[in-house]
């Protein structure tokens, strides 16, 4: 099925360093999720961009939505070990298809 | 309120089995989605249910089926197991179904021997 680009696959980082990540696709979506997923459970959202352009903050982390609607990122600053788990983007094109597609995900360890 | 539950959380199946999952969605949630988690696949929709009819569908074959009922809640079956159907499988709720935010439950981790 269609998925997104995600980047990095994986993250290696000391506790206290910023965390970037993101999601390209060829196609345009009409919302951007971020969710993070600990082992065993299920995604939980992080944060929700409905607008292109959109730069959205929850405590520590912070996303955008990209001007083409075509991508999106994540930043984490000052990393802390609970950080630790896989991210998701996920795009809705909204209208018929409201389901979701994923990105492959970003395993982030954190090292303290 | 109390999130998406889903039941069971754990099962184990063998080859040629059917199975059902169940999906109560969070309190005024009227949309149902399931999708599949694999290690090699990542997340994949499987299909989508509003008030109580299949709205939109992933590209699974017809073993994989799933109903909602009028309060809302799902079933998912999967018929004739394979060994490749192993999976995470997750259902998300939502307000409606268009541009709502989906909220997930915790998954049924199915094994199929």
């Amino acid at each position: 099925g269609q998925q997104l680009n995600q980047s990095p696959q994986s993250m290696f980082i000391q506790e206290g360093e910023d965390v970037s990540m993101n999601c390209t696709s060829s196609s345009i979506f009409n919302t951007w999720l971020w969710y993070k997923q600990d082992p065993g459970e299920g995604p939980v959202l992080l944060i929700a961009l409905y607008k292109a352009g959109e730069l959205t903050s929850n405590g520590r982390l912070t996303a955008q939505f990209g001007i083409t609607r075509k991508d999106s990122f994540l930043n984490i600053s000052a990393s802390i070990p609970s950080d630790v788990g896989i991210y998701f983007c996920a795009g809705q094109q909204g209208g018929s298809q409201g389901n979701l597609i994923f990105g492959k995900g970003t395993k982030l360890s954190v090292k303290p | 309120k109390a999130g998406v539950t889903q039941t069971p959380r754990y099962l184990i199946k063998t080859r040629g089995q059917q199975v059902t999952l169940s999906c109560s969605p969070i309190s005024g949630h009227r949309s149902v989605s399931w999708y599949q988690q694999t290690p090699g696949q990542g997340l994949q929709f499987l299909f989508e249910y509003f008030s109580e009819t299949q709205r939109n569908k992933g590209n699974f074959p017809g073993r994989f089926s799933g109903r909602q009922f009028s309060n809302s809640r799902s079933e998912m079956n999967v018929s004739t197991l394979e060994l490749g159907d192993s999976a995470l499988y997750l259902c998300a709720s939502s307000l409606t179904r268009r541009g709502e935010t989906q909220y997930f439950g915790p998954g049924t981790r199915l094994l199929v021997l």
